[in-house]
């Protein structure tokens, strides 16, 4: 079955410092991808949609110029968080539906990033 | 307005026995999506169903199946036979417009379900 691949899973770093996180699909091409972010004990929320060759969409609320979203290939996702801060720290997960498929996302298994 | 409500924040269920998880939606889209998703403590999401606005029948996946009734705009997942290794949070989430595969999903804020001996 399809897979997507996220890396790290897991980041500690100091506030003001920018974090990088990938997302993979590792056997079937991406041209959309969908970041989410989840808090503790809630539910997943939407951030940006993540297309292949052109710019992200931003949900309402978040920071483009703090969320930085560059899909560089068919394959890969980057999320890049920006000078973060301990109110960033959260879980946060990528997924990808597979253009073969119909009606089926797939999710990679998250990065918890932790912002001291 | 809610989009997703999963009414049960918290549920029960013995081994062995069936469970059913309420999920209702709010849309005036025509074309849409139901899903359901597993969260374990690990965090990953595991894709567990599907059912489409204009699917006839309700889906089926092994143990999973979704009750769908479409006029009381409802999606709820039943468990059958409950494992312990099913204990984990259950998503409800929807894609409102057709299946372009492009289409973002609007979640439920999920129901926990622990499964005892």
């Amino acid at each position: 079955g399809a897979v997507v691949s996220q890396h790290p899973s897991r980041v500690i770093c100091k506030s003001g410092t920018s974090v990088k996180i990938e997302c993979r699909s590792l056997d079937f091409q991406a041209t959309t991808m969908f970041w989410y972010r989840q808090f503790p004990k809630q539910s997943l929320m939407l951030m940006a949609t993540s297309n292949e060759g052109s710019k992200a969409t931003y949900e309402q609320g978040v920071e483009k110029d703090k969320f930085l979203i560059n899909h560089a290939s068919l394959t890969l996702s980057t999320l890049t968080v920006t000078s973060a801060h301990p109110e960033d720290s959260s879980f946060y997960i990528c997924s990808a539906p597979p253009w073969q498929y119909t009606d089926t996302q797939y999710f990679g298994p998250g990065t918890r990033l932790t912002v001291l | 307005a809610q989009k997703i409500t999963q009414t049960q924040p918290g549920m029960f269920v013995q081994e062995k026995e069936a469970v059913t998880l309420d999920c209702t939606y709010d849309t005036s889209d025509p074309s849409y999506g139901l899903f359901w998703y597993k969260q374990p403590s690990s965090g990953e999401m595991i894709f567990l169903i599907y059912q489409g606005s204009y699917d006839q029948q309700n889906a089926t996946e092994g143990r999973y199946s979704l009750n769908f009734q479409k006029a009381r705009k409802s999606a709820n997942l039943v468990i059958s036979a409950s494992q312990l290794g099913d204990s984990a949070m259950y998503f409800c989430a929807m894609r409102e417009g057709p299946a372009y595969n492009t289409d973002k999903l609007i979640f439920g804020t999920g129901t926990r379900l622990q499964v005892f001996p």
